[in-house]
């Protein structure tokens, strides 16, 4: 079955850098869309970035724009996720998310997510 | 930026009872709507794409409805397992959730 697996969260200092990895197993991973989410304590979810399949179309939320960067590599079935200037607002659970064949879809299989604190 | 509103925040209800949850959109989203289902320490589960279409696995208690900007998820007949959080999604623009509407025991 359709598995997503997240890893690389832990505490950083403001302006410091993590990279979050998302291992997929369970289906075609290169013929999907992939998404990060992420939920502050306390807060509802925030969409944060979004790859296309052959990774030609990349999006990113204005809040973490110039600062993170989505990478994906379908020859190891793995979803990344950059992230540079990290700011204590930046404190969250992190998801990732399978699309569709199209970016613009509904989610349709979550990771259990990894924690991120940005913390000094 | 698009916004979505779910109310009510909580809904207390017993097993067996029905509960309706609304998500409103500040502007249009058509039917790109998803409602998802979500467990503290679990990752967040499919419940309805295309405003009322119900993902693979999920019982037919579960049924959506609604277009434009106003939204609606019932659960039949809650049971034991449907105790969560539960949030709407619009795909129609750049990904935005409602806040959530807990559903939990009374």
């Amino acid at each position: 079955q359709v598995q997503l697996v997240e890893s690389g969260g832990g505490v950083a200092q403001p302006g410091g850098s993590l990279r979050l990895s998302c291992a997929a197993s369970g289906f075609t991973f290169n013929t999907y869309a992939m998404h990060w989410v992420r939920q502050a304590p306390g807060k509802g979810l925030e969409w944060v970035a979004t790859i296309s399949y052959d990774s030609v179309n990349i999006f990113y939320a204005d809040s973490v724009k110039g600062r993170f960067t989505i990478s994906r590599d379908n020859s190891k079935n793995t979803l990344f996720l950059q992230m540079n200037s990290l700011r204590v607002e930046d404190t969250a659970i992190y998801y990732c998310a399978r699309g569709g064949s199209v970016v613009r879809s509904w989610f349709d299989s979550w990771g259990q997510g990894t924690r991120v604190t940005v913390s000094s | 930026e698009l916004v979505m509103t779910q109310s009510p925040a909580t809904l207390s209800v017993s097993p067996g009872e029905g509960a309706t949850l609304s998500c409103r959109a500040s502007q249009s989203v058509k039917d790109n709507l998803a409602w998802y289902q979500h467990k503290p320490g679990q990752a967040p589960r499919l419940l309805i794409y295309g405003a009322s279409n119900r993902a693979a696995g999920i019982p037919a208690r579960f049924s959506g409805s609604g277009s434009g900007t106003e939204f609606t998820l019932t659960i039949s007949s809650l049971q034991s397992e449907d105790y969560a959080v539960y949030f709407c999604h619009q795909y129609d623009t750049w990904p935005t959730f409602g806040p959530g509407t807990k559903v939990d025991f009374k």
